[in-house]
């Protein structure tokens, strides 16, 4: 399958802080990109879909500005938590697809607001 | 709305018996996937089913679509401890059902 990189894998940072995370396709080129939030033992929640060169689409209850999103090219999306909270701690992963039906995840981001 | 109620959540069952995991829907899906999850990790792609009553098989796990395209079931066989780990049924506009969260004693 194809391979999608998602960096940092584990981030601590204090609160009120900004982090940002990046989602890269390494052997194709994304269309579109997906962030979802999981926190333990439960499904994916998405939380927005970004295209390339375009605003991205937020899901119900998801504070754009608070979760800020670029995708600037067909290979790299990142999502950046402004002014973490405590309650933003979590786990947050990308996937990618290119016209297919499949996604391809990337590792996760273990996010820890202290 | 599409939606994808995934049964059961949690199953914990001893080496070598069999289970199976089910995804419904009340919406036609054109596609559904599923997804394993380990700890810490992302998902990653099991198999994607496409056609109505498809059935595919990698190894002991054993897919299946409904004729109508709005469920799927995963079926293992002789579960391993190798097996645990979160499974999760998509499709759509990559939306997830919650989840199925297997432990395989041995």
């Amino acid at each position: 399958g194809a391979v999608v990189s998602q960096h940092p894998s584990r981030v601590i940072c204090k609160s009120g802080t900004s982090v940002k995370i990046e989602c890269r396709s390494l052997d194709f080129q994304a269309t579109t990109m997906f962030w979802y939030r999981q926190f333990p033992k439960q499904s994916l929640m998405l939380m927005a879909t970004s295209n390339e060169g375009s605003k991205a689409t937020y899901e119900q209850g998801v504070e754009k500005d608070k979760f800020l999103i670029n995708h600037a090219s067909l290979t790299l999306s990142t999502l950046t938590v402004t002014s973490a909270h405590p309650e933003d701690s979590s786990f947050y992963i990308c996937s990618a697809t290119f016209i297919r039906v499949e996604a391809f995840f990337g590792q996760g981001t273990r996010l820890t607001v202290v | 709305t599409q939606l994808l109620e995934q049964s059961p959540q949690f199953l914990s069952i001893q080496e070598g018996e069999n289970l199976t995991v089910y995804c419904n829907s009340s919406s036609v899906f054109s596609s559904l996937q599923w997804y394993r999850q380990e700890p810490g990790e992302g998902p990653v792609l099991l198999v994607t089913v496409v056609t109505g009553g498809e059935v595919k098989k990698l190894k002991r796990l054993t897919f299946q679509f409904g004729d109508a395209r709005k469920d799927s079931s995963l079926h293992i066989t002789a579960a391993q401890p190798g097996d645990t780990g979160l499974y999760l049924c998509g499709g759509g506009k990559l939306i997830f059902g919650q989840g199925t969260e297997l432990s395989v004693k041995p």
